[in-house]
């Protein structure tokens, strides 16, 4: 089954405590980002990468570390979080060419 | 920079009712558009794009949507709305040669009996 998926789904940690979610995709999509869902805000981009070791910064990278060695995975690093990144996260993939996304099922993060 | 504007954070809707939801974006330039649905406690998933091979998009679930270059919009509407209907429904765009997305802030359908 073509699918995204995010470990974990739930994830209660400390301010300070590096933490790092994974996102890993199996329809070989080129195309992977990062984003953060708030009430009101919708979902905005942390950061996106359009094939392996190729990344750049979306919205709201400050706090967050990427990388993309391999291109079905995708793994989200907070290194030292707080609680203003208590948020949904999600992680969505695409054929460059394509644009539309696929998502993950979402990871809720909270930093107490 | 480019902005996705969703009129109306929550839409109130009768069974059986057009649904209407607008969205509104700024770019000059035409970009690739899309609209996402949202069930509860589930990750988004693609309703229809707009890749400029017709103004009138057709997705799935009996949705379809209307670009509007003069007017830089791109409001996605449903004939008859069913109670499965009801989710939160998100506008993005992303520029053409880019892969920046930038969404709406959402706008929560609600579907009454």
């Amino acid at each position: 089954e073509a699918q995204v998926t995010q470990n974990p789904r739930y994830l209660i940690t400390v301010t300070g405590k590096k933490l790092t979610v994974t996102c890993s995709q199996n329809m070989n999509h080129e195309y992977m980002s990062w984003y953060r869902q708030d009430p009101g805000l919708g979902l905005r981009q942390i950061y996106y990468s359009m094939n392996v070791e190729v990344t750049d910064k979306g919205d709201v990278p400050e706090g967050y570390k990427v990388s993309r060695k391999e291109k079905r995975n995708f793994p989200l690093i907070l290194e030292s979080p707080s609680p203003n990144q208590t948020s949904l996260y999600f992680c969505a993939s695409s054929f460059g060419t394509e644009r539309e996304q696929y998502f993950g099922p979402g990871t809720r993060l909270t930093v107490t | 920079a480019q902005s996705v504007t969703q009129l109306g954070s929550h839409v109130s809707v009768s069974e059986g009712a057009l649904v209407l939801l607008r969205c509104n974006y700024s770019s000059s330039v035409p970009p690739y558009l899309f609209w996402y649905v949202q069930y509860p406690n589930q990750g988004l998933q693609l309703l229809l794009k707009y890749t400029s091979a017709a103004t009138l998009v057709k997705g799935i679930n009996g949705f379809e949507a209307e670009f509007k270059k003069s007017e830089t919009s791109f409001h996605l509407t449903k004939p008859s709305a069913h109670m499965s209907d009801a989710a939160e429904y998100f506008c993005a765009v992303v520029d053409t040669g880019g892969f920046k997305t930038i969404f709406g802030a959402g706008t929560r359908l609600f579907v009454k009996a």
